[in-house]
C-alpha cells in the first residue's frame, strides 16, 4: 500500500527557513516523480514543485523559484522541501504527492498534508 | 499559457448524474489531465486520468460511478448515481513538461 508521510511543519517567522520531509513507503521510491503541491486556508490546490525519478531535474512555480529547493533521496526513500526566505504568502497546508515515472504524468497519489504557519 | 478553468459550484440531486468540465487554454487540446477530490477537511485523493481522446484509467479503489470524457479544450467528469459522499471539492491537474497547474477547483453540493 503506497503511503505518504509529511512531517516538519510549524510556525515560523517571516524571512526564517524550514525543511518538510515525506516519508514514502510501499513502491519503488526512486522511479517515481514526487511532487509538492500546497494550499492556502480556504483556497484552492497550488502546484509548488517536482522533482524527476532520476534526480536530474528540478521544477518549481514562479513564486518560489530561488527560495524553495526539492531534493530526494532514494537511501531513504524520502523527499524534501527546503524553504527559506519565508512570506507570509506562503503559509498553507503542504502535501506531498507521488507522480508517474515521468514529471510528464499525473499525480495519483497524495498524502495528508502538513501545516506551516509564516507569521511573526 | 498552462491555465486551467473550472466552474466554481455545482448542484446536483441524490441518485442523479452530474458533470464537471474543466477547459484548457486554447493550444492545448490534445493534454492529458488528471482529476482529483476533496472532501471537507481531508487531503486530495486522486480519480482518475483522463486524455484527450477521452479515454480515462481510474485510480485504486475509485468506484465506477466515476468516469470522464473529452472534446476540444474542455475535459468532463461525470459522476453517477450521486451519493452523499461525493459531495466535496474536485480539482483538475494539466502538465507540460514538468510544469503542472491545477484548476481552481468545483464545489459539489449533493442535494
Amino acid at each position: 500500500q503506497v503511503r505518504l508521510v509529511e512531517s516538519g511543519g510549524g510556525v515560523v517567522q517571516p524571512g526564517r527557513s524550514l525543511r518538510l520531509s515525506c516519508a514514502a513507503s510501499g513502491f519503488t521510491f526512486s522511479t517515481y516523480a514526487m511532487h509538492w503541491v500546497r494550499q492556502a486556508p480556504g483556497k484552492g490546490l497550488e502546484w509548488v514543485t517536482t522533482i524527476s525519478p532520476g534526480e536530474n531535474y528540478e521544477y518549481y512555480t514562479d513564486s518560489v523559484k530561488g527560495r524553495f529547493t526539492i531534493v530526494r533521496d532514494s537511501s531513504k526513500n524520502t523527499v524534501y522541501l527546503q524553504m527559506s526566505s519565508l512570506r507570509a504568502e506562503d503559509t498553507a497546508l503542504y502535501y506531498c504527492a507521488r507522480g508517474g515515472t515521468t514529471v510528464v504524468s499525473a499525480i495519483n497519489w497524495w498524502g495528508q498534508g502538513t501545516l506551516v504557519t509564516v507569521s511573526s | 499559457q498552462l491555465v486551467v478553468t473550472q466552474s466554481p459550484s455545482a448542484s446536483a440531486s441524490l441518485g442523479a448524474s452530474v458533470k464537471l468540465t474543466c477547459t484548457l487554454s486554447s493550444g492545448l487540446s490534445k493534454y492529458a489531465i488528471a482529476w482529483h477530490q476533496q472532501q471537507a477537511e481531508k487531503g486530495p485523493r486522486y480519480l482518475m486520468t483522463l486524455n484527450s481522446g477521452g479515454t480515462y484509467v481510474l485510480g485504486d479503489g475509485i468506484p465506477d460511478r466515476f468516469s470522464g470524457s473529452s472534446s476540444g479544450t474542455e475535459r468532463y467528469l461525470t459522476i453517477s448515481g450521486l451519493q452523499s459522499e461525493d459531495e466535496a471539492d474536485y480539482f483538475c491537474q494539466t502538465w507540460d513538461n514538468g510544469i503542472h497547474t491545477f484548476g481552481g477547483g468545483t464545489k459539489l453540493t449533493v442535494l
